[in-house]
Parts: structure tokens; sequence; C-alpha cells
């Protein structure tokens, strides 16, 4: 256990659909970052919070959105499936924002239909 | 526009011999790189790491070298054992706008220790 915690594990959804996918840091953490890995591709970055404010952008769809709670909780929201969106969905966590040493959690496989 | 790239997608290497994985990487702004392993149905965990003003870090069986001229890193595994099998991620890192950085990844290279 990396004390990073997704959930769910696994979902599947139908295109158009809307999906919240959730992270809880390691404890201490103040940064989440969140990670995109579609088949046979490496992990493509979207998104990284600290401490409740969007520190950086990457990758990012329009229909994508994410925030971080003042518990530190964050949740990726995606909203009008495509099936193109199936992945792994990772979060990941930082003591701070320097991007070094992520902390992975264990991902969210997306399914499309 | 692939950043860091790992060009071979799997290696398969005998138990107790080297394994050598490679990555290179354009972005001459890039100062620090990673290498990740992950396991099936588990998140990236990190192995090793290097700053851009040393050439080689080493820990226990793992070394990572960095030629920065060349933009090329590798990452050496002495003696490989079949716990190794797993999917290898280079990462690299650099200071984006404030203080905030990012890991930009490599697509992997699924490593195979054959017993």
């Amino acid at each position: 256990d990396s004390g990073v915690t997704q959930t769910p594990k696994h979902l599947i959804t139908a295109t158009g659909q809307r999906v919240t996918l959730r992270c809880s840091p390691r404890s201490g953490d103040l940064s989440v970052y969140w990670y995109q890995q579609s088949l046979d591709q490496g992990l493509q970055f979207l998104i990284q919070y600290y401490n409740g404010e969007e520190r950086a952008k990457g990758n990012i769809l329009e229909r994508f959105s994410a925030q971080q709670f003042p518990d530190l909780h964050s949740e990726l929201n995606l909203s009008s499936l495509e099936l193109g969106d199936s992945a792994l969905y990772f979060c990941a966590s930082s003591v701070a924002g320097q991007g070094y040493g992520y902390t992975f959690g264990s991902g969210t496989r997306l399914t499309v239909v | 526009d692939q950043q860091v790239k790992q060009n071979s997608p799997s290696l398969s290497v005998q138990e107790g011999r080297i394994s050598i994985l490679n990555c290179d990487y354009t972005n001459s702004m890039f100062d620090y790189f990673l290498w990740y392993k992950k396991y099936p149905a588990e998140g990236p965990t990190f192995l090793i790491s290097i700053s851009s003003i040393k050439d080689k870090n080493e820990d226990g069986r793992f070394t990572v070298f960095l030629n920065k001229s060349a933009k090329h890193l590798s990452l050496h595994i002495v003696p490989s054992q079949p716990g190794d099998s797993a999917v290898y991620f280079c990462a690299a890192s650099r200071t984006s706008s404030g203080s905030a950085r990012q890991l930009t990844f490599g697509s992997g290279t699924q490593l195979t220790v054959l017993p």
C-alpha cells in the first residue's frame, strides 16, 4: 500500500456519460498530480494541484476538470466521454510541488463502451 | 512531441546477467531524472534518480548513468532477478511556472528476466 488511495479501481461507462475519479493523497502530502496512461503509451501529465490550488496543466482536455478539496483529496471529472478516453488514470502525491519522487496510487481503469 | 523516449518496448535478459534500459530526452531544460518500476495492477513506484549535476548514481543493484551531452540516460540492473520483471519508466523533470515541477514520462520498457 503506497498510501495514495484511488477509487474506484475499475469503471465501465457508456459514451457521452460523466464520471468522477477520486484520489486521497498520502498523509502529509500537499501536492496531487493526475496522469493518464492509454494503451501502449507513457504516462501523460494532466494536471497538478498544490494545497487546493491548481499549479500546472498538461495535456488535459476541456471535457476534463479537476479540483483539490480542503482535506486535500482530489477529484478528476471526465465528461462527454468518448471511446478514446478509455485508459488508466493515475493519481500521485508529493510533499511539496517539486515533482521529486512522486508516490502513485494503483490507478483507476476506465473503460468507455 | 515526445520529450522523453524509450525506444525499446521490451527487453529479455537471463537471470544473473545485466539489464540495461535506455532513455533519451530532447529538452535540455530537464535537470532531474528518475526511473520508476511498475508491476501489473499497481501504480509506478520510484526506483532511483539522478540530478543533472551528476553522471552516475548507484543504489544496490541499480545504477543510473546520465550523459548530458548525448541527452541519454540508462538504468543498469546487476545482477538481474526474476522479481525485476516489470515495466520501467524513465521520467524527467524541470522547473516550469513558479516552483511547480511535473514529471514527463517515457512510454516504458517491459523487462522480462528469465530464470
